[in-house]
C-alpha cells in the first residue's frame, strides 16, 4: 500500500544552524512529491513539489528537496533556519490515476530556538 | 491568490448533535477536499467532491456525509456527533485532478464534541 514516513515527530534547531527534515515514501509508480507547511493557527501551504528532472527542487521560503529514487526519499533542507520557519512540515504523495488524491505524512514539528 | 474560506474557526456542539462545516473556495475549483487532522496521524481524507453534487469516500468516511450543492460549496456534516470526532478539520481545493494542481488550504476548523 502506498505511505508515506515522517519518522521525526519533533526536530528542535538553533537559529541560523541549517535544517533536514526526512521524508520516505513507498509508491510503485513514479512519485509525485509535495512539501506542505503549516504555521500555528492556519492552513497548509505548499513549499515545494517534485515531478520529474532534476532530483533537487527549490521551494518557497529558501526550502529545497532532493529526490533520491534509490532511497525512496524526499528530504527537505535549509541551509539557515528562521524563527519564522517554527512550524509543522508535511510530506505527500500524489496517487496517479486517483482524482488529485494526495497521501500525507503524520509531519515533523519544527522548533527553533533562540 | 485563492481563498478558501471555513466559516467557523472553533466550534464546540454536544453528542449526538448534527454538526455543519462550511467551506467556501472563490476560484472556480473543480475539485473540493475534507480532511481530518489529528496528532501522531497527520492528515486523514474524510470525502472529496469532483464536480457539483459529484462525491466520493475518502479514507475515514464513517460518520460523516456531505454536500456540494453548488461549486464554490462545500459542505462536510456529522449526523450525529461523538466525542472520536473531536478534531482540526481542514478543507482544500484544487483547480483540477492533475498532480500538477496544487491543494489549497483553509485555516480548519477546531471541533470539540463534548
Amino acid at each position: 500500500a502506498q505511505s508515506v514516513t515522517q519518522p521525526d515527530i519533533h526536530i528542535t534547531v538553533s537559529e541560523g544552524a541549517s535544517l533536514e527534515l526526512r521524508c520516505n515514501y513507498s509508491y510503485g509508480a513514479t512519485p509525485y512529491l509535495f512539501w506542505y507547511v503549516q504555521s500555528p493557527g492556519q492552513g497548509l501551504q505548499l513549499l515545494l513539489k517534485y515531478f520529474s528532472g532534476d532530483t533537487l527542487v527549490q521551494g518557497i521560503k529558501g526550502f529545497e528537496a532532493e529526490f533520491k529514487r534509490s532511497q525512496s526519499s524526499f528530504n527537505l533542507r535549509k541551509p539557515s533556519v528562521h524563527w519564522s520557519d517554527a512550524a509543522e512540515y508535511f510530506c505527500a504523495v500524489h496517487l496517479t490515476g486517483a482524482t488529485n488524491k494526495l497521501i500525507f505524512g503524520t509531519g515533523t514539528l519544527l522548533a527553533v530556538q533562540p | 491568490d485563492v481563498k478558501v474560506t471555513q466559516s467557523s474557526r472553533y466550534l464546540v456542539k454536544r453528542t449526538g448533535e448534527k454538526v455543519f462545516l462550511e467551506c467556501v473556495q472563490d476560484m472556480d475549483h473543480e475539485n473540493m477536499f475534507w480532511y481530518r487532522q489529528d496528532p501522531g496521524l497527520g492528515l486523514r481524507l474524510i470525502y472529496f467532491s469532483y464536480d457539483v453534487k459529484m462525491k466520493e469516500k475518502g479514507d475515514i468516511p464513517e460518520g460523516y456525509s456531505v454536500s456540494r450543492e453548488k461549486k464554490e460549496r462545500f459542505s462536510l456534516i456529522l449526523e450525529s456527533a461523538s466525542t472520536n470526532q473531536t478534531s482540526m478539520y481542514l478543507c482544500a481545493s484544487s483547480q483540477d485532478s492533475s498532480y500538477n494542481s496544487p491543494l489549497h488550504f483553509g485555516n480548519g476548523t477546531r471541533l470539540t464534541v463534548t
